[in-house]
């Protein structure tokens, strides 16, 4: 287990198209979380899980996102109707503990 | 609500030099504060928990609860410290707090 892996790594697609993105976490790693980070910014929050359990989404999470993490192990999250916007640096990290553990991330561009 | 402020987008220092990267906070209980660092094209990995108090590549931070900071120091920076660095806070196991970054250049 080398850590956290994030597929793909870049995606490129056209606005109104719908994407999946999945992060794979550390084995051992009961909570997996994800953010979102756009140049010149640290990452925010979207949504983390805790075992299979969602148990808290951030107000940028908006009804076009959605994330699931069937059986407590990988995670995906998905976009619909992709807009513009959503053009930025999807990052996975797991932990069990307090320190999170990332991954390289997934760069989405909308054009 | 949490804010993590981390005032200077740029730093640039000689190698050699002593280095300090500021980072101040709000939040009303006892968070967790962290510094992440990200070189360049690699992955954002953990430097430094202000709990475990320990000292990682040289670097050290120590919590001032009365100044609400968390500044992150070295005393000699190297060339190879160049990176974005994050500081980050989080209550109990739940989400991460980031500053904005500060990119650091260690020039020769």
């Amino acid at each position: 287990d080398t850590g956290v892996s994030q597929n793909p790594r870049h995606k490129i697609t056209k606005r109104g198209q719908n994407v999946t993105f999945r992060c794979d976490p550390i084995s051992e790693h009961n909570r997996l979380y994800w953010y979102r980070q756009t140049l010149g910014q640290g990452p925010e929050f979207l949504t983390y899980f805790q075992n299979e359990a969602q148990l808290e989404k951030s107000r940028l999470l908006s009804d076009r996102f959605s994330a699931e993490r069937p059986k407590g192990s990988f995670s995906t999250l998905e976009i619909q109707r992709t807009e513009q916007g959503d053009s930025a640096m999807y990052l996975c990290a797991s932990s069990y503990s307090y320190e999170q553990y990332f991954g390289p991330g997934t760069r989405l561009t909308v054009t | 609500a949490q804010r993590v402020t981390q005032p200077e987008k740029l730093l640039s220092v000689f190698k050699g030099a002593p280095v300090e990267l500021k980072c101040n906070y709000s939040y009303s209980g006892s968070p967790e504060l962290f510094w992440y660092v990200q070189y360049s094209r690699q992955r954002l990995q953990l430097l430094l928990r202000h709990i475990s108090r320990e000292s990682i590549k040289g670097f050290t931070a120590d919590l001032n609860k009365g100044e609400t900071s968390f500044h992150l120091k070295k005393p000699f920076a190297q060339e190879e410290d160049s990176a974005m660095y994050y500081c980050a806070l989080t209550v109990g196991y739940g989400k991460l707090t980031f500053g904005q970054g500060t990119i650091l250049t260690v020039h020769p």
